[in-house]
């Protein structure tokens, strides 16, 4: 079965500092990876999705992630963090054979210190 | 082109009654997901739709249910609500085939019972 896990339910960093959200999967075939971004009151957003071609895979708004087999790990970064940046954070895997089900981590709620 | 729309956006309910929430998906879009979005269980796929057959469904109890329409608009329905039901109801709108679908979120709608 797959799964997702998000490594911290809050993260805190100061504005301009780096941001790093952790997400690890399990997954018995290749995983289509995905993060998505949802902010108070409205519904998920598309950042980036891996998807078998580049590793290092680049995003809106400044993020990317690098997929990393042998770690099983699907990091979130940004360099220098925006106080618009602050919401919440979704990593999700598609599930194999079942059309556009996804299955989603927990989600990591990221505040922006000034 | 227009977004995912969801109607309505907040609805409160009585427990034991039930209630109707409505999808309408991206033109061109034939993959409706809806997925339950609460603080404890976080994001729970409900089912998928895929021009007007249900191709997927999650582990959610038979008191939901959903439907497809020949315009692609979906609804889902939710018979003698719980407390437990309280929870953001997201609407996904899908292009796309074989884990790589691109999901398009609607803004959900709030269903509080009481």
């Amino acid at each position: 079965a797959q799964s997702v896990t998000q490594l911290g339910s809050h993260v805190s960093v100061s504005e301009g500092a780096l941001v790093l959200l952790r997400c690890n999967y399990s997954s018995s075939v290749p995983p289509y990876l995905f993060w998505y971004v949802q902010y108070p009151n409205q519904g998920l957003q598309l950042l980036l999705k891996y998807t078998s071609a580049a590793t290092l895979v680049k995003g809106i708004n400044g993020f990317e992630a690098e997929f990393k087999k042998s770690e099983t790990s699907f990091h979130l970064t940004k360099p220098s963090a925006h106080m618009s940046d602050a919401a919440e954070y979704f990593c999700a895997v598609s599930a194999f054979n079942q059309g556009g089900k996804l299955i989603f981590g927990q989600g990591t709620e990221l505040s922006v210190k000034p | 082109k227009a977004g995912v729309t969801q109607t309505p956006r907040y609805l409160i309910k009585t427990r034991g009654q039930q209630v109707t929430l409505s999808c309408s998906p991206i033109s061109g879009h034939r993959s409706v997901s809806w997925y339950q979005q609460t603080p404890g269980q976080g994001l729970q796929f409900l089912f998928e739709y895929f021009s007007e057959t249900q191709r997927n469904k999650g582990n959610f109890p038979g008191r939901f249910s959903g439907r497809q329409f020949s315009n692609s608009r979906s609804e889902m329905n939710v018979s003698t609500l719980e407390l437990g039901d309280s929870a953001l109801y997201l609407c996904v709108s899908s292009i796309g085939q074989g884990g790589q679908e691109t999901q398009y979120f609607g803004p959900g709608t709030r269903l509080l019972v009481l």
